[in-house]
């Protein structure tokens, strides 16, 4: 089964920009991966911000973006807010299923 | 306005079967290209996806878990059941269903804590 990867912890100034990257065990991500971003706060069900790569829910800030970058899909936050504080995961297809990443501990300071 | 609810046993013993049921409102599961999933959250871990039904009843598994699930759909009730064998307790774990629609793993149920002990 293919492994998914995420930074296990980013931190980030109120205000600043941070990337959060989703990396494949077999290889690049691309947007045949149909990758997705999820947020999910302490003792929540998890939410969707991003689906197929960068496409936004109505729900989503528009502080945050999606792409593709060197290989791997990408999550940027532009403008970080204190409630952004949070586990992220990045989410991949594999045509037959789909795999979580780990998720990234993203800390607002 | 587009709900899901996971129902089940809290608490189940070792090397018995699981049986969960995502009983949802908002939207058809006739719907072209409308599917439900399941997926886990160990305590303190990380999501694992865990299985998908489609409209169209096409279904996908874990690799990992492929032995050891099924997943079902009663449309005319709008539920979908996952039932998961020989439970151990590194099965543990918050189970959430969601919608997939256009992509995306659209709305999500608040999820249910399910304890595998003796």
């Amino acid at each position: 089964q293919a492994v998914v990867t995420q930074e296990p912890s980013l931190t980030v100034s109120p205000g600043g920009t941070v990337t959060l990257t989703c990396g494949s065990s077999t290889g690049a991500v691309t947007s045949g991966h149909y990758p997705s971003w999820f947020q999910q706060k302490p003792g929540q069900a998890p939410r969707t911000l991003i689906y197929a790569t960068s496409n936004k829910h109505s729900w989503t800030p528009a502080r945050f973006s999606g792409s593709l970058l060197g290989g791997k899909a990408a999550l940027t936050l532009s403008g970080a807010q204190p409630e952004d504080e949070a586990e992220y995961y990045c989410l991949v297809s594999y045509s037959v299923a789909w795999v979580f990443g780990g998720g990234t501990k993203l800390t607002v300071l | 306005q587009i709900t899901l609810k996971e129902s089940g046993p809290t608490l189940v013993k070792p090397t018995q079967t699981l049986t969960l049921t995502c009983t949802f409102s908002g939207f058809s599961l006739s719907a072209s290209g409308v599917g439900v999933g399941w997926i886990r959250q160990p305590p303190g871990k990380a999501l694992e996806w865990l299985a998908l039904i489609y409209w169209d009843d096409d279904k996908r598994y874990s690799p990992s878990l492929k032995s050891r699930l099924t997943i079902t759909k009663d449309t005319s009730k709008n539920q979908v059941v996952l039932t998961m064998t020989n439970m151990d307790p590194v099965d543990t774990a918050t189970y959430y269903c969601a919608q997939k629609t256009s992509g995306s793993y659209y709305g999500w149920g608040q999820g249910t804590l399910v304890t595998v002990s003796s």
